[in-house]
């Protein structure tokens, strides 16, 4: 079971707007920043969004992350097929020590 | 560019120890702290600890103590993973994964190594 909780699945059609929550505690979401990482089919995770909000060199302005209190949000705008994928959040836990992921969203792009 | 290559798929018998390896190309190895993710068949992501590129220290997650050991060679930009006594359940593919700092996001990952243990 996992520290943070994602919803098992999501989906839309193309052009859509997607969003994929994610669940924590005062001692990772509520204090931490959150990280998504995006896993597409057979391939490593990949950096999405970092500090709750903030998108790396090369991600798309359609995607977009958020957080308020203990949870946090990815939306995904103009849905592409080449998201369907399976996303992750991530926070650092002050009570436990460690990095804590939720348990993973596959995105199906009907 | 930041590259992270990790080392071939393993196949090892159950009791066996199997190392797998990262090494780190386009940037400075010292500068960055590696942690190391499990994913387990068709199962999300598990953090199972770091390794200080700079002293060397190692730091497990719960879970990931006793038989798993991290180690670096700075020399050549190389973290390693060491799994001994495998067990079936240890089946997975394994990640490296960099960080500016153990609290950091990782910005780049490995692209996984699969570890299959079989009889």
């Amino acid at each position: 079971q996992s520290v943070l909780t994602q919803p098992p699945s999501a989906s839309g059609t193309p052009g859509q707007t997607v969003t994929i929550s994610c669940s924590g505690s005062g001692s990772s979401v509520g204090t931490k920043n959150v990280n998504w990482y995006q896993q597409l089919p057979g391939a490593a995770p990949k950096l999405l969004i970092h500090s709750n909000n903030q998108r790396p060199s090369g991600v798309p302005d359609r995607i977009s992350g958020s957080k308020s209190g203990t949870s946090a949000s990815l939306a995904i705008t103009g849905l592409q097929s080449e998201d369907e994928a399976d996303y992750y959040c991530a926070a650092w836990d002050d009570s436990l020590n460690n990095w804590v992921f939720g348990g993973g969203t596959k995105l199906t792009v009907l | 560019q930041v590259q992270l290559v990790q080392s071939a798929s393993e196949l090892k018998k159950p009791g066996a120890s199997v190392k797998v390896s990262c090494k780190a190309y386009g940037y400075t190895f010292t500068t960055y702290a590696m942690s190391w993710v499990r994913q387990a068949p068709g199962q999300g992501l598990e953090w199972m600890g770091w390794i200080n590129t700079n002293t060397g220290n190692p730091t497990y997650a719960q879970g990931f103590t006793g038989r798993f050991v991290f180690s670096l060679d700075t020399s050549v930009g190389t973290a390693y993973l060491q799994i001994s006594s495998l067990k079936r359940e240890d089946s997975a593919i394994f990640y490296c994964a960099r960080g500016i700092w153990v609290g950091g996001p990782f910005d780049y990952w490995g692209q996984g190594s699969q570890v299959t243990v079989s009889s």
